[in-house]
């Protein structure tokens, strides 16, 4: 749903490990959903993307989970390395083919050497 | 993945001063284009959304005579801040699409109006 939190989730994983960060969306409608990664100071980088019609998508070392039930959105990511450090979004598109994206709060992933 | 630039990365301006942002799609036709303002350890709040060649649909919020949104082609989108304050410091993200779902984006602009 519509983000306004003030403080980001912090998740703190060993380097090699896998991560998982979860995302709540708000709106049953959504049937788009992506995963995007913000490094400090930079505009965010699509990391892998999932529709409705599916419950899981993997890509390279990143799978999206995707829960319609309780509308819970996970992205885990694999072997996690020191350049995984980064706040990670979920968005998700109210309709197919609607122009906008909704953020969620984000989390904020360091890789612990 | 589809590549947007965006400039300048960085900004800074007098107060009651005009700056404008440029975003442009490098190797694709965006149709529509997003404006995002993000201040520091929050989310993207979407500003608003331009088509080329119409008027840009502002969030509620927005104010449509404080940041003009230009969508002259379908490679080019800019955003200027008029009459800057310091209230408008912030970092200021575009993002393109064509007509497939997923947006790119670019770098952001991190204006500091002093």
């Amino acid at each position: 749903g519509e983000s306004v939190g003030l403080h980001l989730p912090t998740l703190s994983v060993q380097e090699g490990d896998n991560s998982i960060i979860n995302c709540a969306y708000s709106n049953s409608a959504s049937d788009y959903f992506i995963w995007y990664k913000q490094e400090s100071g930079k505009g965010p980088q699509f990391i892998i993307d999932i529709r409705s019609n599916m419950d899981k998508r993997q890509g390279q070392r990143v799978t999206v989970l995707l829960n319609k039930t309780v509308k819970h959105l996970s992205l885990q990511i694999a072997a996690t390395q020191p350049g995984d450090s980064a706040v990670y979004f979920c968005a998700e598109n109210w309709s197919f083919g609607n122009e906008k994206l909704t953020f969620g709060t984000g989390t904020r992933l360091t890789i612990i050497p | 993945g589809a590549v947007v630039s965006q400039h300048p990365s960085r900004v800074i301006c007098k107060s009651g001063t005009s700056v404008k942002i440029e975003c442009r799609s490098l190797d694709f036709q965006a149709t529509t284009m997003f404006w995002y303002r993000q201040f520091p350890k929050q989310s993207l709040m979407l500003m608003a959304t331009s088509n080329e060649g119409s008027k840009a649909t502002y969030e509620q919020g927005v104010e449509k005579d404080k940041f003009l949104i230009n969508h002259a082609s379908l490679t080019l989108s800019t955003l200027t801040v008029t009459s800057a304050h310091p209230e408008d410091s912030s970092f200021y993200i575009c993002s393109a699409r064509d007509y497939k779902p997923e947006a790119f984006f670019g770098q952001g602009t991190r204006l500091t109006v002093v």
